[in-house]
């Protein structure tokens, strides 16, 4: 079973520049999480979707950060403008939600942005 | 979700067991136990969770007290691919999905 895809894997941009971060799910998991782990810090949620719909986006910087899982599978989170404290890895998780064994949640390798 | 407490740092010596402890004393009736552990530079990778059984996988074993107020995860045979953050998080398992919400975890070292 194919895990959590995650692209690209390392971006570097410079402050004040836009980034777009593209994850794909474990096929059939109806819930898809974004998380920011700064480094030396646990990940934290950024937003949680339950299928197409937003369950969950409180601690969502939203004059900057958007995310989107406009047909339920794919998600992007993007980044504009990026100020330097955005550096970090950005995680995307998700798990199926449905039966007793499906809340297991499962990440990617994440997303590693250096912002200069 | 309930908060955890675990050690910030720990080592084992490779081919020992590594028991790694965890507090949770708010726990609340309908939680769960996870652990998962992140290797530098990957995502966390999910190891195991219980609710009040012991649990045991190809991974680890889980022990819960009796009280449920606090766990230990057991790496029977550490080796030095262990070497990792690992995180004790408490957490409601229904089909609602809900988040993983992680603390500072603790750093285990296996030296040779």
């Amino acid at each position: 079973e194919a895990g959590v895809a995650q692209s690209p894997r390392y971006k570097i941009i410079e402050k004040r520049q836009s980034v777009a971060f593209w994850c794909n799910p474990i096929s059939g998991h109806a819930t898809l999480y974004w998380y920011q782990q700064i480094l030396g810090q646990g990940p934290k949620l950024l937003i949680q979707f339950q299928n197409n719909g937003v369950v969950d986006d409180s601690q969502l910087p939203k004059d900057r950060f958007s995310a989107e899982r406009l047909k339920g599978v794919d998600s992007t989170l993007k980044i504009q403008p990026a100020k330097l404290e955005d550096s970090a890895v950005y995680l995307c998780a998700s798990s199926l939600s449905h039966g007793s064994s499906g809340n297991t949640i499962y990440f990617g390798e994440g997303s590693w942005l250096t912002v200069v | 979700d309930a908060k955890t407490t675990q050690p910030p740092s720990m080592d084992c010596a490779e081919g020992r067991a590594a028991n790694l402890p965890c507090n949770h004393s708010t726990i609340s009736g309908n939680e769960y136990v996870y652990w998962y552990r992140q290797i530098h530079s990957q995502g966390p990778q999910y190891i195991i969770h219980g609710l009040k059984n012991n649990e045991t996988n190809e991974m680890a074993s889980l022990i819960i007290t009796e009280d449920r107020k606090s766990s230990t995860l057991i790496l029977p045979h550490a080796t030095l691919r262990d070497t990792a953050v690992y995180y004790c998080i408490v957490r409601v398992n229904n089909n609602a999905g809900n988040m993983l919400t992680f603390g500072g975890g603790t750093r285990l070292m296996v030296k040779p």
